[in-house]
């Protein structure tokens, strides 16, 4: 299977930027997703990002993709207190089977007012 | 609202009880999948239907837990005499090929089981 690693904790002020950043280890990773979790909540959908790109824009969200290191972030301009929850990068592997995603532990933002 | 829903949203049980969970995908969407997440945890894959039928289930899913997609339409998840180690939350995603976010999967809001 694949492993997904993220740092689990970023604090960041309201107004900064954020950078979640996320490795993976399947150089077969076709869509690469980033999903957020609110506290008691289910995963909502933010964006996400296929192989052949290397970044994609999307209003407040940037993603970057490094596939030769096989590494994805995740920049949030203007960080509001209403962003803080944690952020799941989720690689979908070519070899995977019939599309099951991948998690690794998440990492937690907090933005402070 | 057209999005996955799960019912119940909470579940509280006696440790040998048996559970059931439900879920409504988005209406279109052929592709349902179960995962579960523990505390502290991402979210794991449990088992994956195309409509109806069971294409695949994880390591994870022991004997007690067995799931369904009767009509290719909602699905059910049971856990039989369920264990302290089954407390979780169980999330059912599901996805459609036709869109053009291929494979693109949105969550339901969860079905939190606390087994005493």
């Amino acid at each position: 299977g694949e492993d997904v690693e993220q740092s689990l904790f970023l604090s960041v002020r309201e107004g900064d930027s954020s950078v979640i950043n996320c490795t993976y280890t399947d150089s077969s990773s076709t869509y690469l997703y980033w999903y957020k979790q609110e506290p008691g909540a289910g995963l909502q959908l933010l964006t996400y990002i296929f192989s052949n790109m290397d970044m994609k824009q999307d209003q407040r969200l940037t993603v970057l993709l490094n596939k030769k290191d096989k590494h994805l972030s995740l920049r949030i301009a203007d960080t509001q207190t209403g962003d803080s929850a944690i952020y799941f990068c989720a690689p979908r592997t070519r070899g995977s089977t019939l599309g099951r995603l991948y998690f690794g532990r998440g990492t937690q933002l907090t933005v402070w007012p | 609202d057209t999005g996955v829903s799960q019912d119940p949203r909470h579940k509280i049980t006696k440790r040998g009880q048996n559970v059931t969970f439900r879920c409504d995908p988005i209406s279109e969407h052929n592709r349902l999948y179960w995962y579960r997440q523990t505390l502290g945890q991402g979210p794991e894959f449990l088992t994956y239907f195309q409509n109806e039928a069971q294409l695949e289930k994880s390591r994870l899913l022991s004997d007690r837990f067995s799931a369904e997609r009767p009509k290719g339409s909602f699905s059910t998840l049971e856990i039989q005499r369920t264990e302290q180690g089954d407390s979780a939350m169980y999330l059912c995603a599901s996805s459609s090929r036709t869109a053009r976010e291929e494979e693109t999967q949105y969550f339901g809001p969860g079905t939190r089981l606390l087994v005493l």
